[in-house]
């Protein structure tokens, strides 16, 4: 069975600064998706960026990027220029490519801003 | 604004109650999902409909219902609930076909139920 590990239950990091939040999983699966959430205050959780198995390349949205590593099975979450909007829980997530009903959290990491 | 309503925002019953969540995405999915979210604790999946039809149960007790009557509407029907169960209730869509993997969640702003 798939999981997905989220060593980090909080951290922080000061506004502006660079932070980078973990996450590894684990599957026996080849073709796949990885995702992570964000979830403010407001409860809304929101896709901050996806990523495919197969993309040797990061994926990067404005300020957030990734750092995958296939062979690791690692998924990190890197924002830069972090702004007091940042603040809020993220949630790392897997999909299979093959189990069209099948997406599995970590159990979150809430991140602070520090002004 | 994601797309995806979910109704009431709070929610407060007793344990003899019974009440229901409503879902409504306007995106044009066809999976349609329940999810339950505790403190500390991952997102707990509860049920799947994939074009109407429940493709996942996991194994949630029958004081929980779900209804589907369409690829647009998700209905939690709740009776004689427990405080245990006082958590965020999170409605989600998406594309649901193989081989849509990359088709993420939309999710809908959550039902805060509190069970006294």
């Amino acid at each position: 069975a798939q999981t997905v590990t989220q060593s980090q239950p909080e951290m922080s990091v000061q506004e502006a600064e660079t932070v980078t939040l973990s996450c590894t999983y684990d599957t026996s699966e080849s073709d796949y998706y990885l995702f992570w959430y964000k979830q403010p205050p407001s409860r809304q959780m929101i896709l901050v960026i996806r990523q495919e198995a197969y993309k040797q390349q990061n994926a990067t949205e404005n300020r957030f990027s990734v750092n995958f590593q296939k062979a690791a099975k690692s998924f990190s979450l890197k924002i830069s220029d972090s702004q007091l909007g940042d603040a809020a829980m993220y949630f790392c997530a897997y999909r299979s490519n093959n189990r069209d009903d099948k997406i599995i959290f970590g159990k979150g990491t809430r991140l602070h801003i520090l002004p | 604004e994601t797309g995806v309503t979910q109704t009431p925002r709070h929610l407060v019953m007793g344990m003899t109650n019974k009440k229901s969540l409503k879902c409504e995405q306007h995106l044009g999915h066809n999976a349609m999902y329940w999810y339950k979210q505790s403190a500390k604790k991952p997102l707990e999946l509860m049920f799947v409909y994939n074009f109407k039809e429940q493709t996942e149960n996991n194994s949630v007790p029958s004081r929980f219902s779900p209804e589907c009557p369409n690829s647009s509407h998700l209905f939690l029907h709740l009776h004689t609930l427990q405080p245990e169960d006082s958590a965020l209730y999170l409605c989600a869509s998406s594309q649901g076909l193989q081989g849509m993997g990359n088709s993420p969640l939309h999710f809908g702003n959550g039902t805060r139920l509190t069970v006294t």
